[in-house]
């Protein structure tokens, strides 16, 4: 099966906060494609990154970063010093080779919201 | 410029009704893509078109049809309107090579079924 889950629904912080989402994620092939995508409370998907099977290097993007271990199937991503602007619903989302497109099967989401 | 975009943005229509919901991309990509949005938020891929063919069809009822007129755009036809099809569409597109590029998703079409 194919399948990604994000086990937390949702998640608040206060301001500053460091926080993690989960992700974890099935699949059979050896050759995929990891995502997490943004859905601001206006609505849109924003594309945060990607990451291919083969680089296990995590990754750091200013106060973001993203930790992937295939050893337990998991891609998580934390935000440091959490901001308001971060509030939103986060999206991790996977691509198999074998889908033979760049058809992405999403995670249910988490809903993160930062007080201040 | 956006690179993708859909129209409307908003649709309230009665059961029954036929509606389209139309998109285009200007980034040059192979591949574009319908998902449904449901009310729990949760994604889910329902189209694929790769150069005007369809790839994937998952397992939508025939009510829905697509319609690729070029490698530009993906237009949405839905005939005789359920409530069940509230929902937001969206509309993305990706390239086909190199393989495991992001897709990039227009903003999304709300559309109520009252």
């Amino acid at each position: 099966a194919q399948k990604v889950t994000q086990a937390q629904t949702e998640i608040s912080v206060v301001e500053k906060e460091d926080v993690t989402l989960d992700c974890v994620y099935e699949t059979r092939d050896t050759t995929y494609y990891l995502f997490w995508y943004k859905q601001p409370p206006s609505g849109e998907l924003v594309f945060l990154i990607r990451r291919n099977s083969f680089d296990e290097q995590n990754e750091i993007s200013g106060r973001y970063s993203w930790n992937f271990q295939k050893s337990t199937s998991s891609f998580n991503f934390t935000i440091t010093a959490s901001q308001v602007v971060d509030s939103a619903v986060y999206f991790c989302a996977l691509n198999p080779l074998s889908s033979n497109t760049g058809k992405l099967i999403f995670g249910q989401g988490t809903t993160l919201q930062v007080k201040p | 410029d956006t690179a993708v975009s859909q129209t409307p943005k908003y649709l309230v229509t009665q059961m029954g009704n036929d509606k389209s919901i139309k998109c285009e991309q200007n980034l040059g990509h192979d591949t574009m893509y319908w998902y449904k949005q449901d009310s729990k938020k949760f994604l889910k891929i329902m189209f694929s078109y790769n150069n005007k063919e369809l790839i994937i069809n998952e397992t939508v009822p025939n009510r829905f049809s697509p319609k690729s007129p070029d490698k530009a755009h993906l237009n949405l036809h839905i005939n005789s309107l359920e409530l069940g099809d509230s929902a937001v569409y969206f509309c993305a597109s990706s390239r086909e090579s190199p393989r495991g590029t992001e897709a990039f998703f227009g903003q999304g079409t709300r559309l109520t079924v009252v």
